[in-house]
Formats: C-alpha cells, sequence, structure tokens
C-alpha cells in the first residue's frame, strides 16, 4: 500500500524555524517527484513546494521563496520542508503529496494525512 | 505565474441533480489539469488528471471535459457522499489551486 506520513508539525512563535517530514512507503520513492501542499484553517489548497526524484529541479511557491527549503533523501524514502523566518500566515495543515506517475505526472496522487503547523506568539 | 478561477465558490443542489463546475486558466495550460474532492478533516482526493481521464476506482458519474484555458468538472447525478469541496489544479507550469467550490445540501 502506498503510504505517506507526514510528522514535525507544532506551535512555533513568529520568526521561529520548523522542518517537517514524511515518510514514504510501498512505492519507489526515488523514481518520483515530491510535493508539499498547505491548507490555512477554513481556506482552500496552496501549493509550496516540488522537488524532482533527484533533486535536480526544485521550485517554490513566491509566498515561501527565500524561507522554505524543500529537500530529500532517496535512501531513506523520506521528503523534507525546512521552514524559517515563519510568519502567522504560514499556519495551516501541510500535506505531503506524491506526482501521480513518475514521468510528467504533474497531479497529486496520493497524499499525507497532514500535520498541521500553528505560527504564534 | 497561471492563475486559476473557479466557479461558483459554492453551489447548493439535491441528489439526484447535475452538478457542474468550471475552471478558468489564465493561460492555455494543454489539458494539463486535475479535479480533486475534499471532505472535512480529510485529505484531499484526486477524481480526475489530464482534463478527462478518471482516477482508478472514482465512480463514473465525475466527468471533466475542456480543453486551452477553460475546464469542466460535472457530476451527473449528486449522491449524498458527494458533498465537499472540489478543487481544481493546473501543472503546466509549477502548480496552482483553483479556489475551491463547496457543494452544500439544499
Amino acid at each position: 500500500e502506498v503510504q505517506l506520513v507526514e510528522s514535525g508539525g507544532g506551535l512555533v512563535k513568529p520568526g521561529g524555524s520548523l522542518r517537517l517530514s514524511c515518510a514514504a512507503s510501498g512505492f519507489t520513492f526515488s523514481s518520483y517527484s515530491m510535493n508539499w501542499v498547505r491548507q490555512a484553517p477554513g481556506k482552500g489548497l496552496e501549493w509550496v513546494s516540488s522537488i524532482s526524484s533527484s533533486s535536480s529541479y526544485i521550485y517554490y511557491a513566491d509566498s515561501v521563496k527565500g524561507r522554505f527549503t524543500i529537500s530529500r533523501d532517496n535512501a531513506k524514502n523520506s521528503l523534507y520542508l525546512q521552514m524559517n523566518s515563519l510568519r502567522a500566515e504560514d499556519t495551516a495543515v501541510y500535506y505531503c503529496a506524491r506526482d501521480g506517475i513518475a514521468v510528467a505526472g504533474g497531479w497529486f496522487d496520493p497524499w499525507g494525512q497532514g500535520t498541521l503547523v500553528t505560527v504564534s506568539s | 505565474d497561471i492563475q486559476m478561477t473557479q466557479s461558483p465558490s459554492s453551489l447548493s443542489a439535491s441528489v439526484g441533480d447535475r452538478v457542474t463546475i468550471t475552471c478558468r486558466a489564465s493561460q492555455g495550460i494543454s489539458n494539463s489539469l486535475a479535479w480533486y474532492q475534499q471532505k472535512p478533516g480529510k485529505a484531499p482526493k484526486l477524481l480526475l488528471y489530464a482534463a478527462s481521464r478518471l482516477e482508478s476506482g472514482v465512480p463514473s458519474r465525475f466527468s471533466g471535459s475542456g480543453s486551452g484555458t477553460d475546464y469542466t468538472l460535472t457530476i451527473s447525478s449528486l449522491q449524498p457522499e458527494d458533498f465537499a469541496t472540489y478543487y481544481c489544479q493546473q501543472y503546466y507550469s509549477t502548480r496552482t489551486f483553483g479556489q475551491g467550490t463547496k457543494v452544500e445540501i439544499k
């Protein structure tokens, strides 16, 4: 069974840092691009960042560029999101999502269950 | 960046109704469009990709169409389990979601 499990969320003060992790299982992790998507409370979905299978290509939404860093460890089947200089508007559930297919599959499937990040003093 | 405009933002419908949701891209996206269903407290679920390809296991009452900048999700006969929020997403250039459409019970 394909599974994605996020961890690392929690309460952090404005200006602080947090590192999210996503553990993948049930598929060949090193063959797929991976993504982070977030959803603020009561709001819609917002794409955050994507990383290609070999980490050669990395993309960020303008709202997080320069503050967030996506990375992966194919040996550990894990995806990460380092979040620095956090702001109240970064408060959201953060989802890890795989690309739908290994090549040129830009849709997201499957998704993890999400981890809540709250930025508040 | 490509912007996605989804409409309506919400709608009320009855069981058995035909429901249509529209997504318009700020530039042509060559059918690089997916649709998701999300229920409260749950992760989104993929319904369709490549504008009209039904994901395995998704009921055939869901269908997608469109080309260029304009795309449509249709639910042919709304079922009780279909009351949820629906999102479109383009993957032609990076990724962008529409604002969502909440389908509520009339």
